[in-house]
C-alpha cells in the first residue's frame, strides 16, 4: 500500500528567505503526486500536481516540486517566502483507478513565516 | 470562490440527534469524495462516489451514511455519532484526470 511521509512537522522560515518541504513516498508503480495547501479554517487547495514527464513542475504562487525517483521524494520550493505562505502543506500519493483517484495524504508540515 | 460547496460550516449535534452534511461541485466532474480530517492525524478517505455510483467505503462505521443523488450533489448523514467523530469533514470532487477540487470543509462537533 502507498504512504507519505512528511519528516517535519513545522518550520519556521523568515519572509524572504527560501522554502523546501520534504516529502518522500512509498508506492510500488510510477506515482501521482500532488502538493496542497490548507489555511485556517479552509478546506484544501491544490498547489501542483506529478503525473509523468518532466521531473520539475510548477505550481501556482510561485511553488515548484522536484520529482526524485531514485530517492522517492517530491519536495516542495519556494525561492523566496512571503507572509501570506503560512498554512499547512499536505503532499499526498495518488492512485487513479478508472475515473477516480485515491488520494494518501501526509501528516503535514505547519509553515511559520517570521518578519 | 470554490467550485465545491459544503453546507454547513459549523454543525454542533448531541450524540442522539440525526443530521446530514451537503457538499455540491459547479465543476462538471464524475467523480465525489468525503475525507475526515481529524487533529494530528493524516486526511482519512471516508467514501468515493463515481458517476453516482459508490466505489469506496474505508470500513466507515454505519453511522455515517452517504448519499450521492447526482454527479454535483453529495450528502453525509449522520446519526448517533460519538465525540471522536467530532472533526472537519471535507468534500472533494475531481475530474477524469484526478486531481481533487476540495470545498472548505463542515467542522462538526459532537456533544
Amino acid at each position: 500500500a502507498q504512504s507519505v511521509t512528511q519528516p517535519d512537522i513545522h518550520i519556521t522560515v523568515s519572509e524572504g528567505a527560501s522554502l523546501e518541504l520534504r516529502c518522500n513516498y512509498s508506492y510500488g508503480a510510477t506515482p501521482y503526486l500532488f502538493w496542497y495547501v490548507q489555511s485556517p479554517g479552509q478546506g484544501l487547495q491544490l498547489l501542483l500536481k506529478y503525473f509523468s514527464g518532466d521531473t520539475l513542475v510548477q505550481g501556482i504562487k510561485g511553488f515548484e516540486a522536484e520529482f526524485k525517483r531514485s530517492q522517492s521524494s517530491f519536495n516542495l520550493r519556494k525561492p523566496s517566502v512571503h507572509w501570506s505562505d503560512a498554512a499547512e502543506y499536505f503532499c499526498a500519493v495518488g492512485v487513479m483507478n478508472t475515473g477516480f483517484q485515491k488520494l494518501v495524504f501526509g501528516t503535514g508540515t505547519r509553515l511559520l513565516v517570521s518578519p | 470562490e470554490t467550485g465545491v460547496t459544503q453546507t454547513p460550516r459549523h454543525l454542533v449535534m448531541g450524540m442522539t440527534n440525526k443530521k446530514s452534511l451537503k457538499c455540491e461541485q459547479h465543476l462538471g466532474h464524475n467523480a465525489m469524495y468525503w475525507y475526515k480530517q481529524s487533529a494530528k492525524k493524516p486526511l482519512e478517505l471516508m467514501f468515493v462516489y463515481n458517476f453516482k455510483e459508490q466505489t469506496e467505503n474505508n470500513s466507515v462505521p454505519s453511522r455515517f451514511s452517504p448519499e450521492c443523488p447526482n454527479s454535483s450533489h453529495l450528502f453525509l448523514h449522520l446519526h448517533t455519532l460519538q465525540p471522536e467523530d467530532s472533526a472537519l469533514y471535507l468534500c472533494a470532487s475531481s475530474p477524469y484526470t484526478g486531481e481533487l477540487f476540495f470545498g472548505e470543509g463542515s467542522r462538526l462537533t459532537v456533544l
